[in-house]
């Protein structure tokens, strides 16, 4: 089984500050896990993944994720928001034998002038 | 460029009614998938194809059903149209491997009236 919990639904910054949006997973195998990205009314883009290789992952933008597996953890940071960061941000999870992926219910993330 | 199109980009169908939603790839991807996507549930399977003559159903499949008689489409099609279909949903593809990431179209805003 595999499964996603996006701790924030919402999370507010002000433009210059630290970005974190916090996801735990659950996964009976070894996973590969992944951060989309959603602006308004747009599809959604891949922001960076981790498939068992180094466990601080870079992706585009600026974010990045460090995989913990003793705490099952995936958590997105950027050290400084920018308003175009502004949007809906999904961590996604997917197990060795699958290959459909579990998003979780995302976090919206605001970014203040 | 390789893309993956969805069609239409909106649609208002009644109660009861067939719908028929296009997806459409250019990649040559082997995997094809279909999400629906509600306030508060992220995205949610609903049903999936590993390569042409095979379909999966995913964890939202009442309702709707797939065909896949070629590489680069896969048809979503809800057989007689309910209220609590009225979501948004989105086509995703890829090349086959558990890593490998899903790129993903635009999205089809459907309403049931």
């Amino acid at each position: 089984a595999q499964s996603v919990t996006q701790l924030d639904s919402h999370v507010s910054v002000s433009e210059g500050t630290p970005v974190l949006l916090r996801c735990n997973y659950s996964s009976s195998y070894s996973p590969s896990l992944f951060w989309y990205v959603q602006h308004p009314n747009k599809g959604l883009q891949l922001l960076l993944k981790y498939t068992s290789a180094a466990t601080l992952v870079k992706g585009i933008n600026g974010f990045e994720a460090e995989f913990k597996k003793s705490e099952t953890s995936f958590h997105l940071t950027k050290p400084s928001a920018h308003m175009s960061d502004a949007a809906e941000y999904f961590c996604v999870v997917i197990s060795r034998g699958r290959r459909a992926l579990t998003f979780g219910s995302g976090t919206r993330l605001q970014v203040q002038p | 460029d390789a893309e993956i199109t969805q069609s239409p980009r909106h649609k208002i169908t009644e109660t009861g009614r067939q719908v028929t939603l296009a997806c459409h790839q250019t990649w040559n991807h082997n995997n094809m998938f279909w999400y629906r996507q509600d306030l508060g549930h992220g995205l949610r399977l609903i049903h999936y194809s590993y390569g042409v003559q095979d379909t999966n159903k995913g964890e939202v499949s009442d309702g709707y059903s797939v065909s896949r008689s070629n590489t680069e489409d896969l048809p979503l099609t809800l057989e007689s149209a309910a209220s609590s279909q009225t979501s948004v949903y989105f086509c995703a593809s890829s090349v086959d491997q558990r890593t490998d990431t899903q790129y993903f179209g635009p999205g089809t805003r459907l309403t049931v009236l």
